[in-house]
């Protein structure tokens, strides 16, 4: 069925440092993919996404790559903070109808000062 | 402009009861789409309501139901309780059902079967 594989589970990063997660789908009707954020106790937040007609998008500090032949994409965040730490989620469109989004485990990125 | 709004935040039931769990979306916004959050599984999907019918649904048995009403707002229904499905139930709302449309989550009802 359909998948999202999603790494690291945890990153550890030092403040100003980049963090890099990257998933991988399998579904190749795929064609949306956001990035959700989620602190403990809140509610996953968008944070970012990219259309399968675009391969890389930017906002400030967050970057997203999308690479549709081998059915991969990445999240970077350069420049970390320690606000930055979270769990992050990515998320890809099924090939049905509707909303429904197929999410990757999450990956727990933690960032000291 | 209001968010998503889920009812309760917190309940506990004991097993082989039934639970319902509301959701109002964003005013104007006619999706809804329902999510059991897990440590071990993370956020699986479990079905959409639009326009009052039910669009897609995932991989779960049937003792989890929805519907929608005629103002958007959508609950879903668990029957027979296991332990199993002690979660964070999340559903999030969309303008037109389209993903990336105002994609937004309300803040989940966290389930504890006992």
């Amino acid at each position: 069925g359909e998948n999202v594989e999603q790494h690291p589970s945890t990153l550890s990063v030092q403040e100003g440092d980049s963090a890099v997660i990257k998933c991988t789908y399998s579904d190749s009707a795929s064609n949306y993919f956001p990035w959700y954020k989620q602190e403990l106790g809140k509610r996953p937040q968008l944070i970012i996404d990219i259309r399968s007609n675009v391969g890389e998008k930017k906002d400030q500090r967050i970057a997203v790559t999308l690479n549709k032949t081998a059915k991969h994409f990445s999240l970077h965040i350069t420049e970390t903070q320690p606000e930055d730490s979270a769990v992050y989620f990515c998320a890809a469109s099924t090939g049905q109808a509707g909303t429904a989004l197929i999410f990757g485990k999450g990956t727990t990125l933690s960032v000291s000062s | 402009k209001a968010g998503v709004t889920q009812t309760p935040r917190y309940l506990i039931k004991t097993r082989g009861q039934q639970v319902t769990l509301s959701c109002s979306p964003i005013s104007g916004h006619r999706s809804v789409s329902w999510y059991q959050q897990t440590p071990g599984q993370g956020l699986q999907f479990l079905f959409e309501y639009f326009s009052e019918t039910q669009r897609n649904k995932g991989n779960f048995p049937g003792r989890f139901s929805g519907r929608q009403f005629s103002n958007s707002r959508s609950e879903m229904n668990v029957s027979t309780l296991e332990l199993g499905d002690s979660a964070l139930y999340l559903c999030a709302s969309s303008l037109e059902g389209i993903p990336g449309y105002g994609y937004t989550f309300g803040s989940g009802t966290r389930l504890t079967v006992v």
